[in-house]
């Protein structure tokens, strides 16, 4: 029982577009929505997070939207640079249970 | 700089066998989370320690158990190893629990791998 899917295991974007990385969830209970960042070798880095209340965060170059009817977030990276190519894993967290639930990750490659 | 440490950073162990990984929170932070990340797959969280208490725990055996010290660090320990152990386990760190955990500091990872 998967509540935090990611459907593309991969994404190639062209350095200087914008790169979207799609997430979907299960759990209508979820209160805190967060994106990580993991190069190879290292633990993953937090990256962004969003509250179920809230539609849109933003932190620079990142921005992260939420669509709670859908059960749906998106993380917009704009523009996209070399050093963003990682592995990006979208996470779910509820106040009720302290546990991140993680989906499987979309490996982004930012080509030249 | 996360300022999170593990230890060993890889192992190789025989099935059957015991073994015990070592994390080092972040200065300040009371709460540490395992999780187990498999090839191919997302961190799959395991326990949660605050305060030197379990304070959650996901759908593992309990042949995987865990400490947290006065200072905050912590040990997770996998007895009777099996084949499907072998990944990458992840410790996090963070100030409190609840909506304080969504920001979780983790470490490099320790590669366990069972033959």
């Amino acid at each position: 029982d998967q509540q935090v899917k990611q459907n593309s295991p991969s994404l190639s974007v062209q350095e200087g577009r914008i790169s979207i990385l799609n997430c979907d969830y299960t759990n209508s209970m979820f209160d805190y929505f967060l994106w990580y960042k993991k190069y190879p070798a290292e633990g993953p880095t937090f990256l962004i997070s969003i509250s179920s209340i809230k539609d849109k965060n933003e932190d620079g170059r990142f921005t992260v939207f939420l669509n709670k009817s859908a059960k749906h977030l998106s993380l917009h990276i704009v523009p996209s640079q070399p050093g963003d190519s990682a592995v990006y894993f979208c996470a779910a967290n509820s106040n009720r249970d302290d546990k991140i639930i993680f989906g499987k990750g979309t490996r982004l490659h930012i080509l030249p | 700089e996360t300022g999170v440490t593990q230890s060993p950073t890889h192992l190789i162990k025989t099935r059957g066998q015991q073994v015990t990984l070592r994390c080092s929170s972040q200065s300040g932070h009371n709460t540490v989370s395992w999780y187990q990340q498999a090839l191919g797959q997302g961190p799959q969280f395991i326990f949660q320690y605050y305060r030197e208490e379990e304070n959650g725990r996901g759908n593992f055996p309990p042949r995987f158990s865990g400490l947290q010290f006065p200072n905050y660090s912590s040990e997770l320990n996998v007895n009777a190893l099996e084949l499907d152990d072998s990944a990458l386990y992840l410790c996090a760190s963070s100030l409190g629990v609840g909506a304080l955990n969504t920001e979780a500091f983790f470490g490099q990872g320790t590669r366990l791998t069972v033959v």
